[in-house]
């Protein structure tokens, strides 16, 4: 069965950078594009970014873009999230995401990631 | 890209039905039929069920149905039951001058009276 797991959260204070990683399993993870999306404590769901299934296209959401990198290791089915600047906003559940074959929606879910940006 | 509305809440005792309305605009739901619908329990992650306006992904109960005119896409769950008590969240595709976009709504909590 298809299996995500985030991990790499934690505290970080304004400023600084953060990894997050996220370990694919169960499916052929070469094959399918990928999203991060995340959520803030008590509020809704915010697209973040998606890379293309060979790591060529990577787009990113308007909050996020020039302080977020995403990237894939197709050979490890790793994906990958590298976060600077980060702002006390940015603080949220991190959640990697399998696209549908077709591309356009997030299929599959990761249990997610908690992120917090605090001094 | 501004995020999709949605009623904060929306409740029916079980056996009803309640239907959940997801407002976007021409460049996201009124363009693409890939509005998707979420289905989200207290610190769970997200569960998709409903994609591409209508379809039902396998193992989603058929009380689950989704429909779309304009810019307005509509999730309904018909014969509530205590286990439809969650939050729903739809989604769409919006390309933005042929760069990808994707937008979420602000999501609707469910209650089962």
């Amino acid at each position: 069965q298809v299996q995500l797991v985030e991990s790499g959260g934690g505290v970080v204070q304004p400023g600084r950078s953060l990894r997050l990683s996220c370990a694919a399993s169960g499916f052929t993870f070469s094959r399918y594009a990928v999203h991060w999306v995340r959520q803030a404590p008590g509020k809704g769901l915010e697209w973040v970014a998606i890379i293309s299934f060979d790591g060529t296209d990577k787009y990113y959401g308007d909050s996020v873009k020039g302080r977020f990198a995403i990237s894939r290791d197709n050979s490890k089915s790793m994906l990958f999230l590298q976060m600077n600047s980060l702002r006390p906003e940015d603080t949220a559940v991190y959640y990697c995401a399998r696209d549908s074959s077709s591309g356009y929606w997030p299929q599959y879910w990761g249990q997610g990631t908690l992120v917090t940006v605090s001094s | 890209q501004s995020a999709l509305t949605q009623p904060p809440s929306a409740s029916g005792s079980p056996g009803q039905s309640v239907t959940i309305s997801c407002t976007g605009t021409s460049s996201d739901v009124g363009s693409y039929n890939y509005v998707s619908w979420y289905q989200q329990y207290p610190g769970k992650a997200p569960k998709l069920i409903i994609y591409e306006v209508s379809e039902r992904p396998s193992g989603v109960p058929d009380r689950f149905s989704g429909s779309k005119s304009g810019n307005t896409a509509s999730l309904t769950v018909s014969g509530l039951q205590a286990e439809d008590e969650a939050d729903y969240y739809c989604s769409s595709y919006a390309s933005n001058n042929n760069i990808y976009n994707y937008v979420f709504g602000t999501g609707t909590k469910v209650t089962v009276l």
